[in-house]
């Protein structure tokens, strides 16, 4: 079965940090870019961070950057997202999403809450 | 940044209306717009690409039109599945890829 599937997600405290996991299966992972994109409660969809296929390219959104790093395994068919400092803005859903020019194929996210 | 703009943020209709959405960009983004379909607690789904193209086994009432910055999802004949939120994405820059607020359609 083509699928995604997130992990890592929970309840942390402001200042912490976090390490979420998209394992991907049924697909040739190592030939898409992939990404994590992120929705807080309520709220519309951010985009978060890509990296290419063999992670020669790497982006991220400003709200996120220096703080976030995605990276990948394409022998364990996994992208990871590693978040520190965790801010009470970061409280959101993190879907793991595969994309060539579009998102084509969405995880079902994980939910990280950032709370004292 | 690319900002996406949608508009209604909200809207309500009935079984086999016709839905129009909007989305405009403020720049140039050729055809580089996406629309996806979300329902609550759901991931997001991809109903078109390229500004126009249907997404493999989406239902035809659901169609795509615009170029350069003004966009727009039409659906033709509304049905009690499509009552979600639906948001439009420019892939034109990279770099920085940006979601529109949202359009959340809902019965009447």
């Amino acid at each position: 079965e083509v699928q995604l599937v997130e992990s890592g997600g929970g309840l942390v405290k402001p200042g912490e940090s976090l390490r979420l996991s998209c394992v991907a299966s049924g697909f040739p992972f190592s030939n898409y870019i992939m990404n994590w994109v992120r929705q807080a409660p309520g709220k519309g969809l951010e985009w978060v961070s890509s990296i290419s296929s063999s992670s020669g390219y790497i982006y991220y959104a400003s709200s996120v950057k220096g703080r976030f790093t995605i990276s990948r395994d394409n022998a364990k068919n996994s992208v990871y997202l590693q978040i520190n400092s965790l801010r009470g803005e970061d409280t959101a859903v993190y879907y793991c999403a595969r994309s060539g020019q579009r998102f084509d194929l969405w995880g079902q996210g994980t939910l990280v809450t950032v709370s004292s | 940044d690319i900002q996406m703009t949608q508009s209604p943020s909200s809207l309500s209709a009935f079984v086999g209306d016709r839905v129009t959405i909007s989305c405009q960009a403020s720049q140039d983004i050729g055809n580089y717009l996406n629309w996806y379909q979300q329902k609550p607690g759901k991931a997001p789904s991809l109903l078109i690409y390229g500004a126009s193209n249907l997404q493999t086994g989406v239902p035809s009432r659901f169609s795509g039109s615009g170029s350069e910055t003004d966009f727009t999802l039409t659906i033709t004949g509304l049905q009690p599945e499509d009552f979600a939120t639906y948001f439009c994405q420019q892939h034109h820059d990279l770099r920085e890829l940006t979601f529109g607020g949202g359009t959340k359609v809902e019965i009447k």
